[in-house]
């Protein structure tokens, strides 16, 4: 199993510009879910999926859209990039043991910056 | 929607001295508390995690308590070592299916 996987690892964007962060699992998770990582302020949710065709907001979801078609993937897009969306992003998939959220297993990380 | 906090937000200890970590939530209905360890550079991952149906929870060196009435949870780390430095933070979920996260605590074990 390679787990949660995403693309890219690195990116640099200029103001304005649009991109897609890719994230995919192969372990079958119902739930997928993004988070971004900025110094001091923990992790902060931004959407998130309890299976396909179903999303969510979650604390921070404004300039970010996203879609779950599938399982396995679920992409973030970044409408129009800000410096404010300069940040590691982190993808992550859970199971449920019956209605409750189970362990987030976590991809690597893609580390954003916006110029 | 839930509110997590965390102290400290730093903690140096002696290799051998136990740490703990303390952490609140707003949300009455949330019932999942997993504690997550991150090293530096790398991705977090699960050391630890509680339901609002026990109130301790035991994994060699690591331990949880829960006080739903309190609305807090810690966690404690005995016999501390080098490789437990990194950030830790815990979080909390209710029915809603978001885990919500505290800001983090970046522990220091010294030799």
């Amino acid at each position: 199993n390679a787990g949660v996987t995403q693309t890219p690892k690195f990116q640099v964007l200029k103001t304005g510009q649009s991109m897609t962060l890719q994230c995919a699992q192969d372990m079958n998770h119902e739930y997928m879910s993004w988070y971004r990582q900025d110094p001091g302020m923990g992790l902060r949710l931004i959407h998130y999926s309890v299976g396909a065709g179903i999303t969510d907001q979650g604390e921070v979801p404004n300039g970010y859209n996203v879609s779950r078609s599938t399982t396995e993937d679920f992409p973030l897009r970044l409408l129009s990039a800000a410096p404010s969306q300069t940040s590691v992003y982190f993808c992550a998939s859970s199971y449920f043991l019956g209605a409750a959220l189970g362990e987030l297993f976590f991809g690597e990380g893609s580390r954003l910056t916006v110029l | 929607g839930e509110n997590v906090e965390q102290h400290p937000s730093t903690l140096s200890v002696q290799e051998g001295d136990s740490a703990v970590i303390k952490c609140t939530y707003s949300d009455s209905a949330s019932n999942y508390f997993p504690w997550y360890k991150q090293e530096l550079g790398k991705r977090p991952q699960l050391i630890i995690d509680i339901r609002s149906n026990v109130g301790e929870k035991k994994d060699q060196r690591i331990a949880v308590t829960l006080n739903k009435t309190a609305k807090h949870f810690s966690l404690h780390i005995t016999e501390t070592q080098p490789e437990d430095s990194a950030v830790y933070f815990c979080a909390a979920a209710g029915g809603g299916n978001k885990l919500t996260f505290g800001t983090g605590t970046q522990l220091k074990v010294e030799l």
